[in-house]
């Protein structure tokens, strides 16, 4: 199964700075990523999807980059309610498989 | 507003089994393949399975082939996994969520709430 590794595990930043989340694959998966965002005791949202699509209700200040084994998250401004731990995904290859996650904390 | 409601989960012994059910609403269930995501208490996310949107293409997580069966049925806009020979490692919250895009096999997309399976004796 292809492996998704997220970096970093955890991340502590303040409202309005500049966040960036990172997956690697452990093959060439094209454009095949999503990311999730999931807040305590919630079930997980898509922001991000093909690598680069803004989901219709995420918020603009999430964008995703990347192909092939390099994928990044970033939110452009944090704000207070971006407080959860965000997931990459990829959807190229069966079985799907997940990120461990970056659990994010604002300062 | 897609709406997905896991029921069928709870207490069981390992070894024994189980069957979870999804019921959907508010979008047109046939069109779309549907997966079962897992996060065990504490931990990540574990992506299980998925069927496409006319049932015929199914395909699981190393973890739990041959052991679980996931399936559909349209006619009751509801979808299940059945979960055979439980394990300890088993124990989670099972989301069932959509798939985005009709007719395809890609990014799950909207979910339910979950429902608890713990495996314990």
């Amino acid at each position: 199964a292809i492996q998704m590794t997220q970096s970093p595990s955890y991340l502590s930043a303040s409202v309005g700075d500049r966040v960036t989340i990172n997956c690697r694959a452990s093959q060439d998966i094209r454009s095949d990523v999503a990311w999730y965002q999931q807040r305590p005791g919630k079930a997980p949202k898509l922001l991000i999807y093909s690598a680069s699509n803004l989901q219709n209700e995420a918020p603009r200040r999430f964008t995703g980059s990347g192909s092939g084994t390099d994928f990044t998250l970033t939110i452009s401004s944090l704000q207070p309610e971006d407080l959860a731990t965000y997931y990459c995904l990829q959807d190229d290859i069966y079985p799907y498989t997940f990120g461990q996650g970056t659990k994010l904390e604002i300062k | 507003q897609v709406h997905l409601e896991e029921s069928g989960g709870g207490v069981v012994q390992p070894g024994r089994s189980l069957r979870l059910s999804c019921a959907a609403s508010a979008f047109i269930f046939s069109n779309y393949a549907m997966h079962w995501v897992r996060q065990a208490p504490g931990k990540g996310l574990e992506w299980v399975a998925v069927v496409s949107f006319d049932g015929n293409k199914k395909y699981y997580a190393d973890a739990v082939k041959g052991r679980f069966t996931i399936s559909r049925d349209n006619s009751k806009n509801t979808l299940y996994l059945q979960m055979n020979g439980l394990r300890v490692d088993d124990t989670s919250v099972y989301y069932c969520a959509t798939d985005r895009a009709p007719y395809g096999i890609g990014e799950v997309e909207h979910w339910g709430q979950g429902t608890l399976v713990t495996v314990s004796s």
